[in-house]
């Protein structure tokens, strides 16, 4: 059974850093067929992609959040971080993890979703 | 970055309506074309996959066609438990983006 969860801090400060970290099963990030995404979705709004970190650790990001993310994966605890800086009111949002099965590019499997505040 | 927009953002439907739901990308994507699903205060549910692939264990009356930049998602005899936010994502090129969302509301 594949499963996703989402944990890390419910509010942040302006101007601080955000680290997240999606705890899988199921599955072996070292899978090559097998990798995690990031996405998040502000309060009524739209998903958005975020990162990405593939088996071989190749790693990708959108582009306006480039400068102030990064993604790492720890193999051995079956764990993907995700680590935002200068955090603002603007990126308060429900941070997903998806599995994404890269034969086919499919997110087939998210996480319940962690909500994030940001606020002083 | 490539552009997704799906129209329209809203429709009002009733059940057993067939229902199509757009997405254009501003460049071509050959069929790397995602649906997805989302009901209030859940994650996405995967329903389509390379533009017409049913994704394991989701109801026949989805289905998905298209290539290039235009795309269809068709909900055929809507059922009470398809009332829902879609969602088109491309993954044909980095960053992999979204549209910005078609509801479904009776």
């Amino acid at each position: 059974q594949v499963t996703l969860k989402e944990s890390g801090p419910v509010l942040v400060k302006p101007t601080g850093t955000l680290t997240l970290t999606c705890t899988v099963s199921g599955f072996s990030l070292s899978d090559v067929r097998m990798s995690v995404s990031w996405i998040r979705q502000p309060p009524g709004k739209a998903l958005e992609w975020l990162a990405h970190v593939f088996s071989d650790d190749e790693k990708l990001f959108t582009t306006s959040l480039k400068s102030r993310l990064t993604v790492s994966k720890d193999t051995s605890k079956s764990q993907v971080v995700l680590t935002m800086t200068n955090m603002d009111p603007v990126d308060t949002a429900t941070y997903y993890c998806a599995r994404v099965n890269i034969v086919s590019y499919k997110f087939d499997y998210w996480g319940q979703g962690a909500l994030v505040t940001v606020s002083s | 970055d490539i552009q997704m927009t799906q129209s329209p953002s809203y429709m009002s439907a009733s059940v057993g309506d067939t229902v199509t739901i757009t997405c254009r990308a501003s460049q071509t994507i050959p069929n790397h074309l995602n649906w997805y699903q989302q009901k209030p205060g859940k994650g996405p549910n995967l329903l389509i996959y390379s533009a017409s692939s049913l994704q394991s264990g989701v109801p026949s009356r989805f289905s998905g066609s298209g290539s290039g930049t235009d795309f269809t998602l068709t909900i055929s005899g809507l059922q009470p438990e398809d009332f829902a936010t879609y969602y088109c994502h491309q993954t044909y090129r980095a960053p992999w983006t979204f549209g910005q969302g078609t509801k479904v509301e009776i």
